[in-house]
This record gives structure tokens, sequence and C-alpha cells, in this order.
């Protein structure tokens, strides 16, 4: 498809567990971005790349939660020893470089630990 | 500390009328600001983005204004539709970083 592409759209892990999350940007798209949505909030800024470096990850809230994007187009999320806190929609956008914030956003990753 | 406030949670509006979303932000060094509309069970769409140097951007029914000093912006849907019922999002960026609100539930009812 032409948009972008979240995988698995719906997680369910037990506590303690690894979760990785998969999102495929639109095409020629360098910049990758994270989110992570509660219910009743809005998007948090998890982390962004541009190209295949993180050019902020000041949102990832500790060392359990990692992203790499090695080629420069499709990006994990790794969660490890997921905690029942951890339990929201993740959304991945994408947007060509300079775009001033016009993002296209996946239909996300929904985690659930139990 | 939340640099983009969206401080009323929902909005009732019948059709016809306009919609006025409102926006607050804190951090002076925002560029762009953009609005973004989500359905449930998909992800947030694009909708209006004004640059920090304009005061107003217009798009067809939607009209984005900013108040650089007051460091608030708004959102204007005239005339309201009921497939304009959404959560809508507020969002501020600086080098390519976009902070979102916590969103604005809008209800257009026929």
């Amino acid at each position: 498809g032409a948009g972008v592409s979240q995988t698995p759209s719906n997680k369910v892990t037990e506590k303690g567990k690894y979760v990785e999350l998969r999102c495929d940007p639109i095409s020629g798209h360098t910049a990758l971005y994270w989110y992570r949505q509660s219910l009743g909030q809005g998007p948090e800024f998890l982390i962004y790349f541009q190209g295949t470096g993180a050019a902020d990850d000041s949102g990832l809230p500790n060392d359990r939660f990692f992203a790499v994007r090695p080629e420069g187009s499709v990006s994990t999320l790794k969660i490890q020893r997921t905690e029942r806190g951890d339990s929201a929609v993740y959304l991945c956008a994408s947007s060509l470089e300079g775009a001033s914030g016009e993002l296209f956003f996946g239909e996300g990753s929904r985690l659930t630990v139990l | 500390d939340q640099q983009v406030k969206q401080n009323s949670p929902s909005l009732s509006v019948q059709e016809g009328r306009i919609s006025i979303l409102n926006c607050d932000y804190t951090n002076s060094m925002f560029d762009y600001f953009l609005w973004y509309k989500k359905y449930p069970a998909e992800g947030p769409t694009f909708l209006i983005s004004i640059s920090s140097i304009k005061d107003k951007n217009e798009d067809g029914r939607f009209t984005v204004f900013l108040n650089k000093s007051a460091k608030h912006l708004s959102l204007h849907i005239v005339p309201s539709q009921p497939g304009d019922s959404a959560v809508y999002f507020c969002a501020a960026s600086h080098y390519d970083k976009v902070i979102f609100g916590p969103g604005t539930s809008l209800s257009v009812i026929p």
C-alpha cells in the first residue's frame, strides 16, 4: 500500500516479556517518528529518525525502550521487560525532510501488557 | 511539562454553525503549528498548518489563527458538518520535532 504500515495491529503480552513493533514508512520519506498514545491523551513523542540516525530520542521513557532504523526505511520499536504501564497505542508516522510537521500516520499498534 | 495545551476536552456544535477549537503553547521556539484530525481506530491525519511568521491560514471551511504574543492558536470550522465529528489535536514543531496537545473531541449535531 501507499500509506504507513504498522505491524502487529494488536499485541497482547505478559508483564516482563519482550516486544517488537514494526513500522514501514511511505516510500521516499526520510523522517520517521514514534509516538505513544494512551486513552484520552494526545500522541506522546518518543523518538524520530532522519535517515538511519535518531535525530531526537528525548521522549523514550527509560532504557527499556529502544528503536532502530538500520537501512533508513523500516523501523522497529523494541520494549524490554514490559510493564502494565506500557499498555498504549504506539503510532508511527513518516514525512519528507523539512515537511514542517506534516506527518503521515499509520493506524497504530495496540499493545496490552497483562 | 506540557508544551502544547488544549484546555477543552470536548465541544458540541450544531450543524451549520461555527466550531472554534483553541490551543495554547509555552515554547516560543516553535516555528510551525498544525491541526490534526483523528477518527476512532485510525491514525491522526493532517488538516491544516500555519507558519509562525503568519497570523492566518485558510483552506476551504478551515481557518487557523495564530496569536504569537499570546502563544495561542485556534481552528475555526465554518460551516460545521456531522462528518467533522472527531478528535482534533493541536501540534507544534521545531526542527522537525512535533509535539501534540491532548486533543479536543468535537461533536457536530445534525
